[in-house]
């Protein structure tokens, strides 16, 4: 079955901080990759997403992130982090199988000290 | 505007009472999902549909049930059966099969036993 793994379930920084967020998961074919994430009292939204291609996604609010298939990862980073970035952020899957079942990761909170 | 409706936004349930969420969306998409959101689990999938008449169940399917008459509608009865009710409902929907992929999601329903 798929998995996703998400490594660093609470963390601190303070603004202007560099960002890494990790990401694993556990499927043998081809997958498509997301992040999504939830800020304080908002609903879920796409940060940015992998289908194919260059395996370096950038998204919004100057986040990117790389797709290491020999890794089976999926890594969110950011250069330099903001206040405003402080919110939940999750990692999600789907696989090749036509299914279109999205499995997400148990998640990351981010908070940024101003 | 377009969007994901659910309702309500806090519910409370009685011992052995069924109680029903309703997810309404009018982005015109075919598939939709029922998520369960606990702190430190991320969030689980509970049913998934891909098109009217047809769903499926995801990992933590037992207590809940669904129906998929209409394409707009979505609803989610959480049945006496599931025993540990209290959580974050989110319901999303999405476009498949196309690089426009991602799901949206509703503002989510608190669920509590009384």
């Amino acid at each position: 079955a798929q998995s996703v793994s998400q490594h660093n379930h609470h963390v601190i920084l303070s603004e202007a901080a560099s960002l890494e967020l990790g990401c694993n998961y556990s499927y043998g074919g081809t997958v498509n990759l997301f992040w999504y994430v939830q800020y304080p009292g908002q609903h879920l939204q796409l940060l940015l997403k992998y289908f194919s291609g260059d395996p370096l996604v950038k998204g919004i609010k100057g986040f990117e992130a790389e797709f290491i298939k020999s890794k089976f990862s999926f890594n969110l980073r950011k250069p330099s982090v903001q206040w405003s970035d402080t919110a939940e952020y999750f990692c999600a899957v789907t696989s090749d199988s036509g299914t279109y079942k999205y499995i997400f990761g148990t998640g990351t909170r981010l908070k940024v000290l101003a | 505007d377009g969007g994901i409706t659910q309702s309500p936004k806090y519910l409370f349930r009685k011992e052995g009472q069924n109680v029903t969420l309703s997810c309404e969306q009018n982005l015109n998409h075919d598939a939709m999902y029922w998520y369960r959101q606990d702190p430190g689990q991320g969030l689980r999938l509970i049913y998934y549909s891909q098109i009217v008449n047809d769903f499926q169940k995801g990992d933590i399917a037992e207590g809940y049930s669904v129906s998929r008459e209409k394409k707009e509608s979505f609803p989610l009865t959480v049945t006496s059966a599931q025993k540990n009710p209290t959580a974050f409902y989110l319901c999303a929907s999405s476009i498949q099969g196309t690089t426009n992929e991602k799901l949206f999601f509703g503002s989510g329903t608190q669920l509590s036993v009384l």
